[in-house]
């Protein structure tokens, strides 16, 4: 019973290809997230979504698209994947208040792009 | 401009010891500051959170402080245990939507 999960947990793929990391919540939390985890092992959101809404999207190339069927559910599309993109990618969840807005992680993504 | 500076970058201890990691940040505006454990080819788990007007947060054998005036957090373990071995973030947040900045981490290695 997993509260955030993340599919496949890694992915290795050539420079060009287009490919998706999926993200499921069963938290009933009301806010997703998706960060980067690059070699330098800092963490920096990429994007986030209210109610199925984008509220944050920090500057992210437009060859990355989240998608949010529904609240439990933020999907990661990556088009044309470039060397760069290797890292671990993490979804998060949490219920969005000012306060606290205590996050809940996935177990991550490692991305690697040949 | 938000930065958050973690010390030491490393550190290793014996099993039982006690530790202490260091955390200075520029966050503003600022509201809360957390600590994450992250274990090695997992995703950060929250330690402890404190708001700007608390000093002090307890979780079992980790104790968190704040001074929100010198911008200074601090994350003391008591009793190491070997699968404290882990990095350890810590995280403030600020602005409209609590974004939260993380800083690089220090990695804790506790041995036998």
């Amino acid at each position: 019973d997993t509260a955030v999960s993340q599919t496949p947990k890694y992915l290795v793929t050539q420079m060009g290809n287009d490919k998706s990391i999926k993200c499921e919540q069963n938290l009933g939390h009301d806010t997703m997230y998706w960060y980067k985890q690059d070699s330098k092992k800092f963490l920096k959101i990429m994007f986030s979504y209210n109610n199925k809404e984008l509220i944050i999207n920090e500057t992210v190339p437009n060859r990355f698209s989240p998608k949010s069927p529904d609240k439990a559910h933020l999907n990661l599309h990556i088009n044309s994947l470039e060397l760069g993109d290797s890292a671990v990618y993490f979804c998060a969840s949490s219920h969005f208040t000012n306060s606290y807005n205590e996050q809940f992680f996935g177990p991550g993504t490692r991305l690697t792009v040949l | 401009k938000n930065q958050v500076e973690q010390s030491p970058q490393s550190l290793i201890i014996l099993e039982g010891k006690n530790c202490t990691l260091q955390c200075n940040y520029t966050v503003s505006p600022f509201s809360n500051l957390r600590w994450y454990k992250q274990d090695t080819g997992r995703g950060p788990v929250s330690l402890t959170i404190m708001t700007f007007s608390e000093n002090t947060k307890s979780n079992g054998r980790y104790t968190a402080t704040l001074d929100a005036d010198t911008k200074q957090s601090s994350l003391h373990i008591t009793a190491s245990q070997l699968s404290d071995s882990a990095s350890y973030i810590c995280v403030p947040s600020g602005g409209s939507q609590g974004n939260l900045i993380f800083g690089k981490g220090t990695k804790l290695s506790v041995k036998p």
